[in-house]
């Protein structure tokens, strides 16, 4: 029972560059989400989807983009990776959006120098 | 705007003591809240989900409790283990959608519990 499933684990990366951070369950859920927690702060929500084919923008999404083709699939993508962009990154799906339990991935943790 | 409060950030407890985790929240317009572990270096796992409408939940030797009015959420762990040592989190789900159509679950901090032998 994989659950949601994230890679890689860590990742360094330089001023610029870009890059993927891939995410997949294997529950069915409709609804996929991805987060990122910065140290003294919240969860904040980037980027989340109601099923393939239907991405919507969160609360904090400038600087990143997302896909969903399939409805295991939700990568996030960093384009030109900045400083401020460096962050531990979850990902996370449930069945509904409201009454249901989230299942989260076990984390990215990026570093952008 | 909502904002989560967790308090205390951080709590050292001998084994086998009972112990509450505090969650307050700004706004009493909320949908549920849902209790979560965060072990190092992992990702969150629910433990609770409590509906605005309930008074409580319980699972095993967790117990929550919330209490809308007054804007708190409390989290009790009876016979602490040092397993149960983790950062513990509370998410608030609103009543209303954003007007950007989500949900715009506001996390807490974390309380750091360490339970020690």
């Amino acid at each position: 029972n994989a659950g949601v499933t994230q890679t890689p684990k860590f990742r360094i990366l330089k001023i610029g560059q870009s890059m993927t951070l891939q995410c997949a369950q294997d529950m069915n859920h409709n609804y996929m989400y991805w987060y990122r927690q910065d140290p003294g702060m919240g969860l904040k929500l980037i980027y989340y989807s109601v099923g393939a084919g239907i991405t919507d923008k969160g609360e904090v999404p400038n600087g990143y983009n997302v896909s969903r083709s399939t409805t295991e699939d939700f990568p996030l993508r960093l384009e030109l990776a900045a400083p401020s962009q460096t962050s531990v990154y979850f990902c996370a799906s449930s069945i509904g959006q409201r009454n249901t339990e989230a299942f989260f991935g076990q984390g990215t943790r990026l570093t952008v120098v | 705007k909502q904002e989560v409060t967790q308090i205390p950030a951080a709590l050292s407890v001998p084994e086998g003591e009972n112990l509450v985790l505090n969650c307050s929240f700004t706004d009493s317009a909320i949908y549920n809240l849902q209790w979560f572990r965060q072990d190092p270096g992992k990702g969150l796992t629910s433990l609770l989900l409590i509906q605005s409408s309930q008074r409580e939940q319980t699972s095993g030797r967790l117990n929550a409790s919330l209490d809308k009015s007054s804007g708190r959420s409390t989290l009790y762990i009876a016979a602490s283990q040092p397993g149960d040592s983790a950062t513990y989190l509370c998410a608030v789900h609103p009543l209303f959608m954003n007007s950007g159509g989500y949900q715009k679950v506001t996390f807490g901090i974390g309380t750091k519990l360490q339970v020690i032998p």
